[in-house]
């Protein structure tokens, strides 16, 4: 298993909408729809921002959206704010009870 | 609202075994699956396997050889063992929740991780 590609950052101005690839293959993310992303702050756990590739658990703001195309899945974040600035990770089920992550997203609010 | 809680030996030496426990409350033990997900220093996630309330386990086939991970379900705890550590294994490790939803005779195993553990830094160094 080889990591998801995510590219290393993105940024944007507030207000703006950034969106995060993540690559995978036919056995990853193109062979089933059970993507999904979370944001990381320093020094903090991980926390669940999409699930099942475009649903949006309690809490989330309807700022952040999913979506997958063949072997690639996408985060947007739309009217970037300050407090969206993180490192976000893609994840997608792989198979045979496993799982593989993304590369990781730094993203930047200029 | 579940919630967890780990904790664990921080450092460790080449060769020893690495061991880490991971509390559940506030919600169903047997409604979920559990995850061990670990971080090297400033590095993405990896897998590690998962362990539901019966003791069925996966694990990722990397780690497979050097990974137990146990349950205790009379405590609500479930636990990480990864033998023979080397450096490569420094990292931040966290528990993570799997829910478990049931239609009927149908199970349903949630494929993401919410809620985390606070992460476990342990370091391996002679």
């Amino acid at each position: 298993q080889s990591a998801l590609t995510q590219p290393r950052s993105v940024s944007g101005s507030p207000g703006q909408s950034v969106t995060i690839s993540c690559t995978g293959t036919s056995s990853d993310v193109g062979g089933y729809n059970y993507v999904s992303w979370y944001q990381q702050h320093p020094g903090k756990a991980p926390k669940l921002m999409i699930y099942d590739v475009s649903k949006r658990p309690s809490g989330v703001p309807d700022r952040f959206s999913g979506s997958k195309s063949g072997n690639t899945a996408s985060l947007t974040i739309s009217g970037l704010q300050a407090e969206d600035e993180a490192d976000y990770y893609c994840c997608s089920y792989a198979g045979s009870y496993s799982y593989v992550f993304g590369t990781g997203t730094k993203v930047t609010v200029l | 609202q579940v919630q967890l809680q780990q904790w664990g030996a921080g450092l460790l030496k080449p060769s020893e075994t690495l061991s880490l426990t991971c509390a559940v409350y506030g919600g169903s033990f047997s409604g979920y699956y559990w995850s061990w997900i670990r971080q090297p220093p400033g590095k993405g996630l990896e897998w590690i396997g998962e362990i539901n309330h019966s003791g069925s386990t996966n694990y990722n086939p990397s780690l497979k050889s050097r990974v137990t991970i146990s349950v205790d379900t009379s405590k609500n705890q479930f636990s990480l063992k990864l033998s023979s550590v080397t450096a490569a294994d420094t990292a931040v490790y966290y528990c993570a929740a799997q829910r478990i939803t049931i239609f009927g005779v149908v199970i349903l195993k949630g494929r993401w991780f919410d809620p985390w553990g606070q992460g476990t830094l342990v370091t391996v160094s002679s």
